[in-house]
């Protein structure tokens, strides 16, 4: 059965603080993917990385950052959090040239910034 | 950026109800997806599409991929209390990259 876990489901932190969001699959997935979901505005992919070491911008990476050490972990870091970073943040991860392209997400983490 | 139309953005019907939602894109797919975020959960995917007209179905779900490969419908029949819960549309891109919908939030009323 497929897993992708996040570290926290529920954070709380203050404006300009440093926070690391952890994601964990063990499916051995190349492909990982870090979302923002907001009222009325569907999934917004913020970073993704299609292998280890390896990072892209998505489409509203603007004061986020992200790390891939190692295959199953896909970390993303608000350097200095802001109000406006409140938000659900969803992890998936997807093995591509599969026949079923499906992206898996984890529960998700819902970060308040204070 | 490229965008999806999903509509309509919610909806509550009664438990029985039909429902009907869908989704445009001023873009073409090659792969059209379905997924349901049930509250407090990831999203799941619930219905891949990989062929303009093609027509799926999964239970009581029917999707079909519209023939321009611009448009997506997913119907359910007979709605049940479980099927609260958000809907999302999604379009694949070639990247690997998944372009979504806002969602349809449905309740139901037992």
């Amino acid at each position: 059965d497929v897993k992708v876990t996040q570290s926290s489901r529920y954070l709380v932190k203050r404006t300009g603080e440093k926070v690391f969001l952890e994601c964990v699959q063990d499916m051995d997935h190349e492909n990982m993917f870090w979302y923002r979901q907001d009222p009325g505005l569907g999934l917004r992919l913020i970073y993704f990385s299609y292998d280890v070491k390896m990072k892209e911008k998505g489409d509203i990476p603007e004061g986020y950052s992200v790390s891939r050490e190692k295959k199953e972990r896909f970390s993303l870091i608000l350097e200095s959090a802001s109000t406006n970073q409140t938000s659900m943040y969803l992890c998936a991860s997807r093995r591509p040239g599969s026949s079923y392209n499906e992206q898996f997400f984890g529960p998700g983490t819902r970060l308040t910034v204070l | 950026g490229q965008q999806l139309n999903q509509s309509p953005q919610s909806m509550f019907i009664q438990e029985g109800e039909d429902v009907s939602m869908n989704c445009t894109s001023s873009s073409i797919f090659n792969t059209w997806l379905w997924y349901k975020q049930e509250p407090g959960e990831g999203p799941v995917l619930l219905i891949a599409l990989y062929k303009a007209g093609e027509l799926t179905s999964n239970g009581r779900l029917t999707a079909q991929f519209g023939i321009t490969r611009k448009d997506s419908f997913l119907n359910i029949s007979a709605s049940i209390p479980s099927d609260v819960g958000i809907y999302f549309c999604a379009g694949l891109l070639s990247t690997g990259k998944l372009i979504f919908g806002q969602g349809t939030t449905l309740q139901v009323k037992p």
